[in-house]
């Protein structure tokens, strides 16, 4: 299989505060993965590619200095949310591509962000 | 770069089929099929690579047209656990990111 691990699952902070989100591939390698952020009732938007030992590719429009990815070895992709504010408050999502092509892209659970 | 998916929502009673349709202005690598529900993450479905491609799974198949700029993803025989909202996923080359269109929520009522 393809199992990618994402956590915390949820986290509420204040405020201000960071909150770090780790996505890591259990059982295959990925040299590139991918961030994407869901509101409600609504689609996945594609917030950056992580790639291992390089730096991230950031989307039009996603801030990189407030989203800090950092892919440091094959099997893990951290996004730091630094000084996070209300309208931070979202579903973030890692994804990779499987080992093999037809495995598709395999999605980490989730992280439901609250910021109060 | 997003393609677009249609319809926005769905509702059957089971039994029914629905097909739910995802095309692009300009030719694609491949298009992935997902289906999530509601507080997870999406599961994948299939991907299609090649242009006249049909693939499927028990009642749930999808094709691949040969311009390779639509997709369309079959449900036949409705049942509850199909209900989710059912995202395609499209990618331009073998090493680009991937892009969901918009989703199509599907209910499926008794």
């Amino acid at each position: 299989g393809a199992v990618v691990s994402q956590h915390p699952s949820r986290v509420i902070c204040k405020s201000g505060t960071s909150v770090k989100i780790e996505c890591r591939s259990l059982d295959f390698q990925a040299t590139t993965m991918f961030w994407y952020r869901q509101f409600p009732k609504k689609s996945l938007m594609l917030m950056a590619t992580s790639n291992e030992g390089s730096k991230a590719t950031y989307e039009q429009g996603v801030e990189k200095d407030k989203f800090l990815i950092n892919h440091a070895s094959l099997t893990l992709s951290t996004l730091t949310v630094t000084s996070a504010h209300p309208e931070d408050s979202s579903f973030y999502i890692c994804s990779a591509r499987g080992p093999l092509r037809s495995y598709g892209y395999t999605f980490g659970s989730g992280t439901r962000l609250t910021v109060v | 770069q997003q393609p677009v998916q249609s319809p926005q929502a769905v509702i059957l009673r089971e039994g029914e089929d629905a097909v739910i349709n995802c095309s692009s202005s300009k030719a694609l690598y491949s298009v992935h099929w997902y289906r999530q529900k509601h507080g997870e993450a999406p599961v994948f479905l299939m991907i299609l690579l090649k242009g006249g491609e049909q693939k499927g799974h028990e009642k749930i198949s999808a094709s691949f047209n040969e311009k390779k700029q639509q997709s369309s993803l079959y449900l036949t025989a409705s049942q509850l656990s199909y209900s989710g909202t059912y995202f395609c996923g499209t990618e331009r080359n073998s090493n680009n990111d991937m892009r969901f269109g918009a989703g199509t929520r599907l209910t499926v009522k008794p």
